[in-house]
């Protein structure tokens, strides 16, 4: 059984970094063709794609905010590590973690934390 | 990159009546090397996580009743819920997974008349 759960702070001041963990069970990133993604998504609005990390250290990011995120995993400790710098009240909403996969072609997004609601406010 | 657009915002049915959500992508998701859509569709109700519904178009996740189906290839897909149940209220996205950057299509927000 797969499970994620996204921890870190829920509320972060304007130009402070936010650092997300993503703990999750039931799959590796140590075994080929497993991969861990970060969603966002403004309350209210709709889904906004953030970063893959995959076993093999392949890493995707979105052009939105390529120069502000970093994704890394830690094997060991099944977990995968977002930070995000430059916070912007824009940046509020609620933060998922997902479980996703590659072989040859992408897959989709099959199972998903809670997620973390982050508020960026001084 | 390839963009999703969904449609309608949002659409009341009654019960045991059929909701149909549209989603247009801007390029093809279709692999021609293995005739896969790579298009997928999530559920979500208030306060929780999306859940995965269809996945390569029109394949139904594990679970998932068979009153939920997808269609469509290429650039053009559709949700159906056949006969809508109370607890299918919630907003519908698609999303595709052809290519990174990965995007969800705007949400279909489905209420019941």
């Amino acid at each position: 059984q797969i499970t994620l759960k996204e921890s870190g702070p829920t509320l972060v001041k304007p130009t402070q970094t936010l650092t997300l963990t993503c703990s999750f069970s039931g799959f590796s990133l140590s075994t080929s063709g497993e991969g861990v993604g970060w969603i966002r998504q403004p309350p209210g609005k709709a889904l906004e794609w953030l970063a893959l990390i995959y076993w093999n250290d392949d890493k995707r990011d979105s052009p939105s905010v390529r120069s502000r995120l970093t994704i890394t995993k830690d094997t060991y400790k099944n977990q995968v590590v977002l930070t995000m710098t430059n916070m912007d009240p824009v940046d509020t909403g609620t933060y998922y973690c997902a479980h996703t996969g590659k072989q040859l072609w992408l897959k989709e997004f099959d199972y998903w934390g809670q997620g973390i609601l982050v508020t960026v406010s001084s | 990159d390839i963009v999703m657009t969904q449609s309608p915002d949002s659409l009341a049915v009654s019960l045991g009546e059929r909701a149909t959500i549209n989603c247009k992508s801007s390029q093809s998701v279709l692999y021609s090397s293995n005739n896969k859509n790579y298009l997928a569709w999530y559920q979500q109700k208030p306060g929780q996580p999306p859940k995965l519904l269809i996945y390569w178009a029109s394949t139904r996740q594990s679970g998932v009743p068979d009153r939920f189906s997808g269609s469509g290839s290429g650039t053009d897909f559709t949700l159906t819920i056949s006969s809508l149940q109370a607890e299918d209220v919630a907003v519908y996205y698609c999303q595709q997974y052809y290519s990174t950057p990965l995007f969800f299509g705007g949400g279909t927000k489905v209420e019941i008349k």
